[in-house]
C-alpha cells in the first residue's frame, strides 16, 4: 500500500492561514475517523497535533485545526508564526491495527 | 513526566540482527498499546509496529514481516523491536511512541540510530 499524499511542500506569509491535504482512500483516511497530525522540526521527534480528525491534545494551540471529507484529511493551521516551519506528517488507521503515514510536506513561513 | 528513551542502535552489516529497547517512565506502561516509528535518513515516517497493552497482539507492516519481532516486558516498563536479517533500507531512526489516543501518538521517545552498511 502507497503512503497517503501529501504536497511536498507548502508556505504563507506569518499571519495568514495554511492548509495540508492528505489524501488516501476508503480504504484508510475515508474509511475511518482514525486520522493524526504530527509536526516535526529538523533533528527532533515528530510532536501530535492533531487526533480522530479533529481532536487537538492538551497543550496544542488552537491555531491548529483538522478535518476531512471523503478520501482527504487536511490540516490548518492559521495565524502562521515562524515556529510553524516545520515538516507535517499525517498519519491513517488503514485496518487490522496497522497505521500508514503520508510522505510529508515541509511548511516554509516567509 | 512521561519519557520514553530508546537505545541499542548502532551499526550492523546486512543479514545482522540487532535489537533495540525503549525504557518508559512517568506513567502506567502495562496501560498502553505501543509503536515503533522509523525514519530514514532525510525521509518521512513510517510505522513499523505496535503491540497490545498484555502483548497479546502484535502488529507489523509488510516490509519487516518475519524478520522483526516487537515485544514488551511490564514488569520492566521497557518496549524492545528485535530486527533480524536486516537490510540497507532498515537504515533509520527508530522511534518508540505511545499510543494515547485512537489515533495518535502523544509521547515520542528521542530516537536510535540504525545503520546497515557492510
Amino acid at each position: 500500500q502507497s503512503a497517503l499524499t501529501q504536497p511536498a511542500s507548502v508556505s504563507g506569509s506569518p499571519g495568514q492561514s495554511i492548509t495540508i491535504s492528505c489524501t488516501g482512500t476508503s480504504s484508510d483516511v475515508g474509511g475511518y475517523n482514525y486520522v493524526s497530525w504530527y509536526q516535526q522540526h529538523p533533528g527532533k521527534a515528530p510532536k501530535l497535533m492533531i487526533y480522530d480528525v479533529s481532536n487537538r491534545p492538551s497543550g496544542v494551540s488552537n491555531r491548529f485545526s483538522g478535518s476531512k471529507s471523503g478520501n482527504t484529511a487536511s490540516l490548518t493551521i492559521s495565524g502562521l508564526q515562524a515556529e510553524d516551519e516545520a515538516d507535517y506528517y499525517c498519519s491513517s488507521y488503514i485496518g487490522f491495527n496497522t497505521w500508514m503515514f503520508g510522505g510529508g510536506t515541509k511548511l516554509t513561513v516567509l | 513526566e512521561v519519557q520514553l528513551v530508546e537505545s541499542g542502535g548502532g551499526l550492523v552489516q546486512p543479514g545482522g540482527s540487532l535489537r533495540v529497547s525503549c525504557a518508559a517512565s512517568g506513567f502506567t506502561f502495562s496501560s498502553y498499546w505501543m509503536n515503533w516509528v522509523r525514519q530514514a535518513p532525510g525521509k518521512g515516517l513510517e510505522w513499523v509496529a505496535n503491540i497490545k497493552e498484555d502483548g497479546s497482539q502484535k502488529y507489523y507492516v509488510d516490509s519487516v514481516k518475519g524478520r522483526f519481532t516487537v515485544s514488551r516486558d511490564n514488569a520492566k516498563n521497557s518496549l524492545y523491536l528485535q530486527m533480524n536479517s536486516l537490510r540497507g533500507e532498515d537504515t533509520a531512526v527508530y522511534y518508540c511512541a505511545r499510543a494515547g489516543f485512537t489515533s495518535g501518538c502523544d509521547f515520542w521517545g528521542q530516537g536510535t540510530r540504525v545503520t546497515v552498511s557492510s
